[in-house]
């Protein structure tokens, strides 16, 4: 049961223009999500969260946003720049059910194209 | 640098050996969490401790165990390894996962291979 699902393996983006990254999840009990960037043979490195209270939350060119109604969130990237070429994870804790444990998407790999 | 560490970074070894992974926290976190993440799985959820008491348990095989010591380092114990236990095996840290918005921090990893 993946209750977190990133559709997009992959996404294209050129430099100076916007990324958009989706995900999508099952469990209504999710109240804090996260998206981390992780560059391979490192550990995944926090970027931005939000919690359900809130459906916006912005930190320079990155903001996330969420609709609680559909289940979705996505971060956007304003400018896209060639450093944020990554995998994008994004991930979902439900505090009252199980505590802190994230659960993750599959990930995006973004490549962004000078 | 999250500010966790996580030792050794490589480890190659055999079908039915035993290792061990260390984890040490950023400073100030009591909480401490191990994900394993295969090709085919993803990033999945081992194991929670806090203050070195289990909070929570996820997917996380009998031949693996972990523990959390007084100084808040942590261990991640594998045994009788089998092949499909090559993975990545992630630590991270938080302050408090009482709070809602609490986040957590991952170090680089340990890469098993298991031959």
């Amino acid at each position: 049961d993946q209750q977190v699902k990133q559709n997009s393996p992959s996404l294209s983006v050129q430099e100076g223009r916007i990324s958009i990254l989706n995900c999508d999840y099952t469990n209504s009990m999710f109240d804090y999500f996260l998206w981390y960037k992780k560059y391979p043979a490192e550990g995944p490195t926090f970027l931005i969260s939000i919690s359900s209270i809130k459906d916006k939350n912005e930190d320079g060119r990155f903001t996330v946003f969420l609709n609680k109604s559909a289940k979705h969130l996505s971060l956007h990237i304003v400018p896209s720049q060639p450093g944020d070429s990554a995998v994008y994870f994004c991930a979902a804790s439900a505090q009252e059910t199980s505590g802190s444990r994230l659960t993750f998407g599959e990930g995006t790999q973004l490549t962004v194209n000078p | 640098d999250s500010g966790v560490t996580q030792t050794p970074k490589h480890l190659i070894t055999a079908t039915g050996q035993r290792v061990t992974l260390r984890c040490s926290p950023r400073s100030g976190d009591l909480s401490v969490y191990w994900y394993q993440q295969s090709l085919d799985q993803g990033l999945q959820f081992l194991i929670q401790y806090y203050n070195g008491e289990e909070r929570a348990k996820g997917n996380i095989l009998e031949r693996f165990s972990a523990q959390q010591f007084p100084d808040l380092h942590s261990e991640l114990n594998l045994s009788s390894l089998e092949l499909g236990d090559s993975a990545l095996y992630f630590c991270a840290s938080s302050v408090e996962p009482g709070v809602a918005t609490d986040t957590q921090y991952f170090g680089p990893g340990t890469r098993l291979t298991v031959l």
